[in-house]
């Protein structure tokens, strides 16, 4: 098991309203990801980081900031939440050369 | 990344091998074929993954035709647990460990019929 929690695991919030999601792993891993799961869309990738405050965009990262100052912390943060970022974000790590390690998620919604 | 094809929808009955289909006619020589599920609401789960030689792990078996523009996911006894969405992805293996950005379709939705 890689050690990898996310929180929090819901949150309903309103529109306009900051939101930062935290994914926290144990073991010391260089990457992690975000991503967000909708119906007919499969997982999309956010952001990624490759270190402490090194970070890139994914596909759908219009509306999202992250931030990692830490090894084991990866924030994300939504300025001001729509309802079009309702949906369950997973946060991910790379545990090897061709795995990433999935958290439980956090289930986001905005109303 | 090359796109991948599945079919939405797959039964198999428990006990019996289920076989997950993916086509990738466009894959590039330097292109890996990974599969991860993901079993209800959770987090999506790695599988397998290959180049071009069939594998095999404890959980299932990846054969990849010799022009590499499809592969089969195999679970040799099928279980109810394995009811779950399956994804095939295609993605360059980068000289950056670890640096593997997803690119997840919407899968197959296997369900194993009791």
């Amino acid at each position: 098991d890689a050690g990898i929690t996310q929180s929090p695991r819901h949150k309903v919030t309103e529109t306009g309203t900051p939101v930062t999601l935290r994914c926290h792993q144990t073991e010391n891993h260089r990457y992690m990801y975000w991503y967000r799961q909708d119906p007919g869309h499969g997982l999309r990738l956010i952001h990624y980081s490759y270190g402490v405050k090194d970070t890139d965009k994914g596909e759908v990262s219009d509306g999202y900031s992250v931030s990692r100052s830490k090894t084991e912390d990866f924030l994300l943060t939504l300025e001001s939440a729509t309802s079009s970022q309702t949906s369950v974000y997973f946060c991910a790590i790379s545990v090897g050369p061709y795995e990433q390690y999935f958290g439980p998620g956090t289930r986001l919604t905005v109303t | 990344d090359a796109k991948t094809t599945q079919p939405p929808s797959m039964d198999c009955a428990e006990g019996r091998a289920a076989n997950l289909p993916c086509n990738h006619s466009t894959i590039s020589g330097n292109e890996y074929v990974y599969w991860y599920r993901q079993i209800h609401s959770q987090g999506p789960q790695y599988i397998i993954h290959g180049l071009k030689n069939n594998e095999t792990n404890e959980m299932a078996s990846l054969i990849i035709t010799e022009d590499r523009k499809s592969s089969t996911l195999i679970l040799p006894h099928a279980t109810l647990r394995d009811t779950a969405v399956y994804y095939c992805i295609v993605r360059v293996a980068t000289t950056n460990f670890g640096n593997e950005k997803l690119t997840f379709g919407t899968g197959t939705r296997l369900t194993i019929i009791p």
